[in-house]
């Protein structure tokens, strides 16, 4: 079965760094996201992206972060300079779009910044 | 008033017991609902879609009530392997961002 795969699985970086992750969506899949998910909090929505653009983003989605899909395969989340209170689990998602289709998940990124 | 609220537990469970657990919405707008279930630091996997009718996967059976904005999901015959957080999820649209309650977990003991 077709997945959405992350990387890296853990990042750890110094505050005030920026940071990377990467995600390959399930490959006929149009419409892309990021949740993240603090320890012992409920996931929250990031961003969608869809047709090249983001289609929506959350309050958190500060200008702080940033979403790309490179080349047709790749969808990265950039966080420019990272804050203690990036520190949690970022999953990307995908899904055909279709009316009642569900997202599949990547595994997720672990996220620590100290 | 959150968007999504559910019972965050935990619901003790002896091995091939019931249980039974709702989640309420609040927009009225939403279109489609989902369980899924997570286990501890993974990501959300999709358990099963819920529809207006009522559905049913083997041992797990979805209801929704649009008049009074819940879903529930009920897991009979539970297994050991049931012990996860179950996340009730819902959307306005087909494309659209999924909103997620905090989870009910659900503990079966032997």
């Amino acid at each position: 079965e077709p997945e959405v795969t992350q990387t890296p699985s853990h990042q750890v970086t110094q505050m005030g760094q920026e940071v990377i992750l990467r995600c390959v969506p399930i490959s006929n899949h149009l419409y892309f996201y990021w949740y993240r998910q603090i320890l012992g909090q409920k996931v929250e929505f990031l961003v969608s992206f869809y047709n090249n653009e983001i289609s929506e983003k959350s309050e958190i989605f500060d200008d702080q972060f940033s979403v790309e899909r490179p080349d047709g395969s790749n969808f990265t989340l950039k966080i420019r300079s990272t804050k203690l209170e990036d520190s949690a689990m970022y999953f990307c998602a995908s899904t055909a779009g279709q009316a009642g289709q569900p997202q599949h998940f990547g595994d997720g990124t672990r996220l620590s910044i100290l | 008033r959150k968007e999504v609220e559910q019972d965050p537990g935990p619901f003790n469970v002896p091995e091939g017991a019931t249980v039974a657990f709702n989640c309420t919405y609040s927009n009225s707008a939403s279109q489609s609902f989902f369980w899924y279930r997570q286990d501890c630091r993974k990501e959300p996997k999709l358990l099963m879609s819920v529809y207006s009718s009522g559905n049913e996967d083997g041992r797990f059976t979805a209801q929704l009530n649009r008049a009074s904005q819940y879903i529930s999901l009920l897991i009979r015959d539970s297994k050991l392997s049931d012990s996860a957080t179950y996340l009730c999820v819902v959307t306005r649209a087909a494309g659209n961002k999924l909103t997620f309650g905090g989870g009910t977990r659900v503990l079966v003991k032997p």
